[in-house]
């Protein structure tokens, strides 16, 4: 089972719609979750993270977190079609010296249609 | 706002060749990470460095070699290249006061 787990898509939305995005993650000890957006051939870009139970929103998007569930997840509301890409759900393993690196998703392809 | 830089962005290499990419990561960021993202995968960690010492290692094969100078900036020194060490690597940097890690454009490598 990999420790991250995402439904590979493609997720096709409307334009104007919401997109609902899915994550579920294997370590119960794991404490910090980010959300990435990546177009194609390009790197990684930052949308969203989330540290405890409960939702945190940025403008359009919003993260949610249950760590009794293992889940995380995001909305895109009104979406458009600019949105079109490869969501990586991350996660962080519990800290050992220093190191924070990430565990990712294998991602979500989303598709905005016009 | 300044971001992470690596070079070169693109990179073609014979079989059993050498090749070395940099990172410079964003200023006052004393850690950088190196995933690689093979075509249709997620990024895969490699290894970590944090105040110029290595902290993690990830699925970094043994004939790839990484170190992080006293500028903070990073080389990523990889042998004997393969065929399957084709992909793009990314450099990430993290410096503030959550893990949040900030990527790199990244180094798109082809071994032929």
């Amino acid at each position: 089972q990999k420790e991250v787990e995402q439904n590979s898509g493609p997720l096709s939305v409307p334009e104007g719609a919401i997109a609902s995005l899915n994550c579920t993650y294997s370590d119960r000890g794991s404490q910090s979750f980010f959300w990435y957006r990546q177009y194609s051939g390009k790197s990684p870009e930052l949308i969203m993270s989330i540290y405890s139970n409960g939702d945190q929103e940025d403008g359009r998007f919003t993260a949610q977190l249950n760590k009794a569930s293992q889940y995380v997840s995001l909305l895109i509301r009104d979406s458009q079609p600019s949105d079109s890409a490869t969501y990586l759900c991350a996660v962080n393993r519990p800290p050992k010296a220093g190191s924070y690196q990430l565990t990712f998703g294998k991602g979500t392809k989303l598709s905005v249609i016009p | 706002a300044a971001g992470v830089i690596q070079s070169p962005r693109h990179l073609i290499k014979e079989k059993r060749e050498t090749a070395t990419l940099k990172c410079y990561p964003i200023p006052r960021h004393d850690t950088v990470y190196w995933y690689q993202q093979g075509p249709g995968q997620d990024p895969q960690f490699l290894i970590s460095f944090y105040e110029k010492m290595q902290s993690d290692k990830g699925s970094i094969p043994d004939r790839f070699s990484a170190q992080q100078f006293s500028d903070y900036h990073s080389e990523l020194n990889m042998s004997s290249l393969e065929l399957g060490d084709s992909a793009l690597y990314f450099c990430a940097s993290r410096g503030d006061r959550k893990e949040t890690q900030y990527f790199g454009p990244g180094t798109r490598l082809l071994v032929l």
